[in-house]
C-alpha cells in the first residue's frame, strides 16, 4: 500500500530558528515529490516540487531534499518567521494516466515571535 | 490570471439533502482533481476528470457521490442525500493540458457541514 507520513506532526520553535520537517513514503517509484503549505481556512499552496530525477529544490529560505530509494524527503527552513506558522504538506505523485497525489498527514508548525 | 475558485466556501446541509460543490479551473487548464479531507485526516483523491470524461473515479464513495466537468462551465461535485460523515474540506486542484509536470494547482476549498 502507497502511505505517506510526516514527522513530526506539530513543531513549535522560536522565531529565527532553522528546523527541518521530514516524510518518508513506503513505496519508492514515485514520479514526482511536492511540499505544500495549508493555511487554516484556506487552499493550499504549492512550495516546492521535486521530479524522481532531482535531489533537491530551493526557494528562498525553503529546500527540499528528497532521497528516493531511501523513501525520504526533508524540507530545511531557514531562519523561520512567524508568517511561517501552517500546517505543511508532502504528496507524491507515482505517474500513470491519472497522476494523483497522496498526501501525508502533515505537520503543524507554529513559529513564536 | 485567476486561480482555481471555488464555491461556496462554505455551505451547511441538514442530512438527507443534496449538496453541489462547484469548480472552476485555473484558465487554459483542462484537467480537475477532486480531494476530501475529513477532520483531523489528510487529503485523499476523489476523482480526476477531463473536459467531459471521468479517468479516475477510484476514490469516490460507491453511492450518493458523483462529478462532471462539462464542455462548458465549473466542475461539479454533486452529493445526494448528505450524512454527518460527509462534512469535510472539500478541494479541487487543477493542472494545464500540456506539459503535465505533475504539479496541481489548487483551490481554498469548499467546507461542507451536515447537521
Amino acid at each position: 500500500k502507497q502511505e505517506v507520513t510526516q514527522i513530526p506532526a506539530a513543531l513549535s520553535v522560536p522565531e529565527g530558528e532553522n528546523l527541518v520537517l521530514n516524510c518518508s513514503f513506503t513505496d519508492s517509484a514515485i514520479y514526482n515529490l511536492q511540499w505544500l503549505r495549508q493555511d487554516p481556512g484556506k487552499g493550499l499552496t504549492s512550495l516546492l516540487l521535486i521530479q524522481s530525477s532531482q535531489r533537491e529544490q530551493t526557494s528562498g529560505r525553503l529546500n527540499a531534499s528528497l532521497d528516493k530509494s531511501s523513501g525520504r524527503s526533508t524540507l530545511y527552513i531557514a531562519a523561520s518567521q512567524p508568517g511561517d506558522s501552517a500546517t505543511y504538506l508532502c504528496a507524491v505523485s507515482y505517474g500513470g494516466a491519472t497522476n494523483k497525489l497522496i498526501f501525508g498527514t502533515g505537520t503543524l508548525l507554529a513559529v513564536q515571535p | 490570471n485567476a486561480g482555481v475558485m471555488q464555491n461556496p466556501r462554505h455551505l451547511v446541509r441538514r442530512r438527507g439533502q443534496e449538496a453541489r460543490l462547484r469548480c472552476s479551473p485555473m484558465k487554459g487548464h483542462s484537467h480537475v482533481y477532486w480531494y476530501r479531507q475529513l477532520p483531523e485526516e489528510g487529503l485523499k483523491f476523489m476523482v480526476y476528470l477531463q473536459k467531459e470524461n471521468i479517468i479516475d473515479e477510484s476514490g469516490m464513495p460507491k453511492e450518493r457521490f458523483s462529478a462532471e466537468f462539462p464542455k462548458e462551465g465549473p466542475s461539479i461535485l454533486r452529493i445526494q442525500q448528505v450524512v454527518r460523515g460527509d462534512s469535510a474540506a472539500y478541494f479541487c486542484a487543477s493542472s494545464p493540458q500540456e506539459a503535465n509536470t505533475g504539479e496541481l494547482f489548487f483551490g481554498e476549498g469548499s467546507r461542507l457541514t451536515v447537521l
